[in-house]
């Protein structure tokens, strides 16, 4: 069964609007969740995190908020860019637990349309 | 600085041969993973080494055979290629394990004929 899962695979957003990536868990036991981003040829970079004692964290244009009852999570990026266009791969951790590697989604294809 | 380097960067084998993806972080990073990303798949974890002189298998770990060399190099084995082996395998290290962000490596395209 999927722990994580990213059930759009592929979202196109006019550049200026807003993008929202979404990521659903099934284990409450997850503490930790990432995203990363992913261009074509190149290996997964981070890109923002957030514990579980948090519900949204913000860096600049990227803003992640987490649902822990719902659990779900998701990443905001306003005002979208050309730049932008990537694969988005959530990533999820129970930090210092058994499951202290990272379990990834299987993604989102971000098409940012100038 | 280099971050994670993987070699080579692209192969292609044939059914029943051997070989051996090299990685190695300049980091300091005590923690080193390889995964593997399918189409549709996402990333999933087929080894991994917490610390220097230890491994563990990840999600996918049949075929595989892996070594930490130093704190540094992490090398990854496939005894007999198979065609279910064609992926895209990424290096990546954390500072420790359950550190919340791994570095990655740019990736190697393995393909299997």
């Amino acid at each position: 069964d999927q722990q994580v899962k990213q059930n759009s695979p592929s979202l196109s957003v006019q550049e200026g609007r807003i993008s929202i990536l979404n990521c659903d868990y099934t284990n409450s036991m997850f503490d930790y969740f990432l995203w990363y981003k992913k261009y074509p040829a190149e290996g997964p970079t981070f890109l923002i995190s957030i514990s579980s004692i948090k519900d949204k964290n913000e860096d600049g244009r990227f803003t992640v908020f987490l649902n822990k009852s719902a659990k779900h999570l998701s990443l905001h990026i306003v005002p979208s860019q050309p730049g932008d266009s990537a694969v988005y791969f959530c990533a999820l951790m129970n930090y210092g637990g058994s499951q202290g590697n990272l379990i990834f989604g299987k993604g989102t294809k971000l098409s940012v349309k100038p | 600085n280099a971050g994670v380097t993987q070699t080579p960067k692209f192969q292609v084998l044939k059914t029943g041969q051997s070989m051996t993806l090299q990685c190695a972080q300049d980091m300091n990073h005590n923690s080193m993973y390889w995964y593997r990303q399918d189409p549709g798949m996402g990333l999933r974890l087929i080894y991994y080494s917490a610390s220097e002189g230890t491994t563990d298998k990840g999600e996918v770990p049949n075929g595989y055979n892996v070594s930490r060399l130093n704190k540094r190099e992490f090398s990854l084995r496939l005894e007999s290629a198979a065609p279910s082996q064609t992926s895209v395998y990424f290096c990546a290290s954390s500072v420790y394990r359950g550190n919340t962000e791994a570095f990655f490596g740019q990736g190697t395209r393995l393909t299997v004929v």
